[in-house]
């Protein structure tokens, strides 16, 4: 079955880059790895998404392994704003199905 | 505004007592989706809808139905809600496509069942 998994928690200085793993190590070849987050209990908020190659937006970059079964998620210049709770997610192949997983609580510390 | 709204957005029920959240969006997109979430446990999805008259089950459909009978309303149903749908939910919507495509999020609804 498709899962993620990632780490519950972390911290982050500010100003500091904050890396977010995730492992996907079921995805199959064609889906898409995507990225979320969710500010207190607001509706969670696009990030940025991947196939295989790295993609970089004005939020954030992802990397994702060469074998695809993990990937991270960096912001580069964390902020306070950035605490969050970020979800790392996957499809179930073949449906329109979203496995979102139990996401990382990051916290931003002045 | 590019938006998905749902309401009500706070809701206290009693058990058995039917209710319906809608959910709406404004983007033309055919993907809609419902999620729960509940402490520790991340979202869920329930429902989602790949067209008008075109739905499919989630993780957690238990106790829940859902129609599309139109392109932009895709409303949750619960015939008869029990204490352990007391959730947080949202409604989102996407584009269909073949790369990636971005899901946007309503802001929630709250539902205490009694």
């Amino acid at each position: 079955d498709a899962k993620t998994t990632q780490p519950p928690s972390m911290d982050c200085a500010e100003g500091r880059a904050a890396n977010l793993p995730c492992n996907h190590s079921t995805i199959s070849g064609n889906e898409y790895v995507y990225w979320y987050r969710q500010i207190h209990s607001q509706g969670p908020q696009y990030i940025i998404h991947g196939l295989k190659n790295n993609e970089t937006n004005e939020m954030a970059s992802l990397i994702i392994t060469e074998d695809r079964k993990s990937s991270t998620l960096i912001l580069p210049h964390a902020t306070l704003r950035d605490t969050a709770v970020y979800y790392c997610i996957v499809r179930v192949p073949g449906t329109y199905k979203y496995i979102f997983g139990t996401g990382t609580r990051l916290k931003v510390l002045a | 505004e590019a938006q998905v709204t749902q309401n009500p957005r706070y809701l206290i029920t009693v058990t058995g007592k039917k209710l319906t959240v809608t959910c709406s969006q404004n983007m033309n997109h055919e993907y809609m989706s419902w999620y729960r979430q509940d402490p520790g446990l991340g979202l869920r999805q329930i429902y989602y809808s790949m067209n008008v008259e075109v739905t499919d089950k989630g993780d957690v459909p238990e106790g829940y139905k859902v129609s599309r009978k139109e392109k932009r309303n895709f409303p949750l149903i619960l015939e008869s809600p029990s204490p352990n749908q007391t959730s947080l939910y949202f409604c989102a919507s996407s584009l269909i496509g073949l790369a990636g495509v971005e899901q946007f999020f309503g802001p929630g609804t709250r539902l205490t069942v009694l």
